[in-house]
């Protein structure tokens, strides 16, 4: 699966737009981006992904760049509740379905 | 997720001890998943099962032992405890549907200490 590379932390005001970067420039053609969260010691939760197309659902928009090195996921409004590890996972569809976690960002939003 | 429940959801043991994680779900998904986290990593997968019987391994499953006996449950065993296994415990599932889109639900995990 293509590596991923994600900054550490960042902090963000409740109710403005959040955006998390995510790098992933071995992204190979058959390759999904997906992103997950995990609320202190909770187990993850799926988020969205896309193959090359920006996505949006309830939870948030997915940003692909057109040579889909790169991706940002935008979480529109932040709320205290969206403090959490947000994790850019890349992997192809004949994976097996296993998910490689990296390290994440850590996302604070603050009041 | 109230879909995939993890029992028990702390556990302290000693080295040398077998123990037993259950995992079970009523979400009716063929494939689940055991992982576990460290402190300040990701997370790493243990074992997958595809199907009833369907045993494959992840990428540390040394020291580890799984039993899917059942679509709903899967269970991960300590056959002799080590306090290097001390860590939080994710049990998972997942819908294949043929797509990308089979997306893992997370059960609320198992801490286990191993002193």
């Amino acid at each position: 699966d293509a590596k991923t590379t994600q900054p550490t932390s960042m902090d963000c005001a409740e109710g403005r737009a959040a955006n998390l970067p995510c790098n992933h420039s071995t992204i190979s053609g058959n390759e999904y981006v997906y992103w997950y969260r995990q609320i202190h010691s909770q187990g993850p939760q799926y988020i969205i992904h896309g193959l090359k197309n920006n996505e949006t659902n309830e939870m948030a928009s997915l940003i692909i760049t057109e040579d889909r090195k790169s991706s940002t996921l935008i979480l529109p409004h932040a709320t205290l509740r969206d403090t959490a590890v947000y994790y850019c996972i890349v992997r192809p569809l004949t994976s097996g379905s296993r998910l490689t976690f990296g390290e994440g960002t850590q996302l604070t939003v603050n009041p | 997720d109230a879909d995939v429940t993890q029992t028990p959801r702390n556990r302290i043991t000693k080295t040398g001890k077998r123990i037993m994680l259950e995992c079970s779900q009523t979400k009716g998904h063929d494939r689940m998943y055991w992982y576990r986290q460290d402190p300040g990593l990701g997370l790493r997968l243990i074992y997958y099962s595809f199907d009833v019987k369907d045993i494959n391994k992840g990428e540390i499953s040394d020291g580890y032992s799984v039993s899917r006996q059942a679509q709903a449950k899967f269970s991960l065993s300590l056959e002799s405890a080590i306090p290097n296994q001390t860590a939080l415990y994710f049990c998972a599932t997942s819908d294949f549907r043929g797509q990308a889109g089979n997306e893992q639900f997370f059960g609320p995990g198992t801490r286990l200490t191993v002193l």
